[in-house]
């Protein structure tokens, strides 16, 4: 299985602050890399796929870069709504893994 | 706008069979790929398997002889059994599809269901 991890696992910060959340693959994934925003109680929401693509409706304060092994999600001005927990997630090849979230509190 | 909505007993006794299912609307089963998840309390996320519309599937090794996804076009659903449930089956299931943009991310959702194991 490919291992995702994620860092940090949790960070504080204040309204419009940017933060940067990085993901690493145990192996090279290309450019079959999700990012997903979870808030609690919620189902994952899709934000950004293949690296960099934003899906339909998401703010373009979301930003996702990386390749191979290594990717970030930069989220530029923080904003209240931007409480929630992240997740990368490698497609790749099954099993679809995801890294262990990251906590982002404002 | 494709709609997922899961179905199912919240409480399976240990041992037993864990059985939910996913009903699509907004769209048609056909053509797609369709997923199933699970998230214990407190805790991250694990893919289950998923299913073509035409039969065919994919699971995850680590669940593979306790689990079964099928799926029913005529109905516009699929469903998910996990056999010899234990306590660490206890999570919140979601079934999600697959896109089709070739880059196999999950773009729709349901809200989630908690099953708890418990006797």
């Amino acid at each position: 299985d490919i291992q995702m991890t994620q860092s940090p696992s949790s960070l504080s910060a204040s309204v419009g602050d940017g933060v940067t959340i990085t993901c690493r693959a145990s192996q090279s994934i290309g450019s079959y890399l999700n990012w997903y925003q979870q808030k609690p109680g919620k189902a994952p929401k899709l934000l950004i796929y293949a690296i960099s693509h934003l899906q339909s409706g998401v703010p373009s304060r979301l930003s996702g870069s990386g390749s191979g092994t290594d990717f970030t999600l930069t989220i530029s001005s923080l904003q209240p709504e931007d409480s929630a927990t992240y997740y990368c997630q490698q497609s790749y090849s099954t099993p679809y893994t995801f890294g262990q979230g990251t906590k982002v509190e404002i | 706008q494709v709609q997922l909505q899961e179905s199912g007993p919240g409480l399976v006794k240990p041992s037993e069979t864990l059985s939910l299912t996913c009903i699509v609307s907004g769209g048609s089963i056909s053509s797609h790929y369709w997923s199933w998840f699970r998230q214990p309390p407190g805790k991250g996320l694990e893919w289950i398997g998923y299913i073509y519309y035409n039969g065919n599937t994919n699971y995850n090794p680590s669940l593979k002889s306790r689990v079964t996804i099928s799926v029913d076009t005529s109905k516009n659903q699929f469903s998910l059994k996990l056999s010899s449930v234990t306590t660490a089956d206890t999570a919140v299931y979601f079934c999600a599809r697959r896109d089709t943009s070739g880059w196999w991310s999950f773009d729709y959702w349901g809200q989630g269901t908690l099953v708890t194991v418990s006797s």
